[in-house]
């Protein structure tokens, strides 16, 4: 089965800073897409960044960056330069690529609070 | 584009009856997913359809179901209702079906269904 380990259930973080939210996945695929999503509060799911696992080059989109590592396993986001609009929950999820028939696999989220 | 809209977005209900939730896909968008969010159980998948054919199920009871229909609108409907589905119901779509994962999902507003 696969399995997506979010460790970090709260995290916060002062207003400007630097924080890192963990994630890591089990399976045995080798090719795959890793994705961040944000879920603001009482607001939408949103994409915040994808990667795909046979490239090795970390994905970045403005102030939001990955540290992948494939053979650990491992997909963490780090959000430089914090906003108070950064407050939200943080959801990391994967699917296989040849993925037909099969659905998305969520981590349980992180709440993240950005602090003024 | 408009996105993924979602109807309606609250609904109170009581214990026994039934409901059904619409969901309206990003145009072009032929697959959409159904996920059940609570506090305790996090995100979890109910079923995806794609070309009006359910393709995939997650681990839920035969209460509910779902539909696609020829303009990939998508419901969904829960029969004899219990305190333990009241939650965030949300729709996602994408193009390819799952198998588009690169893309990502796009998600709705969701539905927050309370069971009284």
């Amino acid at each position: 089965a696969q399995t997506v380990t979010q460790s970090q259930p709260e995290m916060s973080v002062q207003e400007a800073e630097t924080v890192t939210l963990s994630c890591t996945y089990d399976t045995s695929e080798n090719n795959y897409y890793l994705f961040w999503y944000k879920q603001p509060p009482s607001r939408q799911m949103i994409l915040v960044i994808r990667q795909e696992a046979y490239k090795q080059q970390n994905a970045t989109e403005n102030r939001f960056s990955v540290n992948f590592q494939k053979a650990a396993k491992s997909f963490s986001l780090k959000i430089s330069d914090s906003q108070l609009g950064d407050t939200a929950m943080y959801f990391c999820a994967f699917i296989p690529y040849s993925s037909y028939g099969q659905n998305f696999v969520f981590g349980p989220g992180t709440r993240l609070s950005v602090l003024p | 584009k408009a996105g993924v809209t979602q109807t309606p977005r609250y609904l109170i209900k009581t214990r026994g009856q039934q409901v059904t939730l619409s969901c309206s896909p990003i145009s072009g968008h032929r697959s959409v997913s159904w996920y059940q969010q609570t506090p305790g159980q996090g995100l979890q998948f109910l079923f995806e359809y794609f070309s009006e054919t359910q393709r995939n199920k997650g681990n839920f009871p035969g209460r509910f179901s779902g539909r696609q229909f020829s303009n990939s609108r998508s419901e969904m409907n829960v029969s004899t209702l219990e305190l333990g589905d009241s939650a965030l119901y949300l729709c996602a779509s994408s193009t390819r079906g799952q198998l588009a994962g690169g893309q990502g999902q796009f998600f709705g507003p969701g539905t927050r269904l309370t069971v009284l």
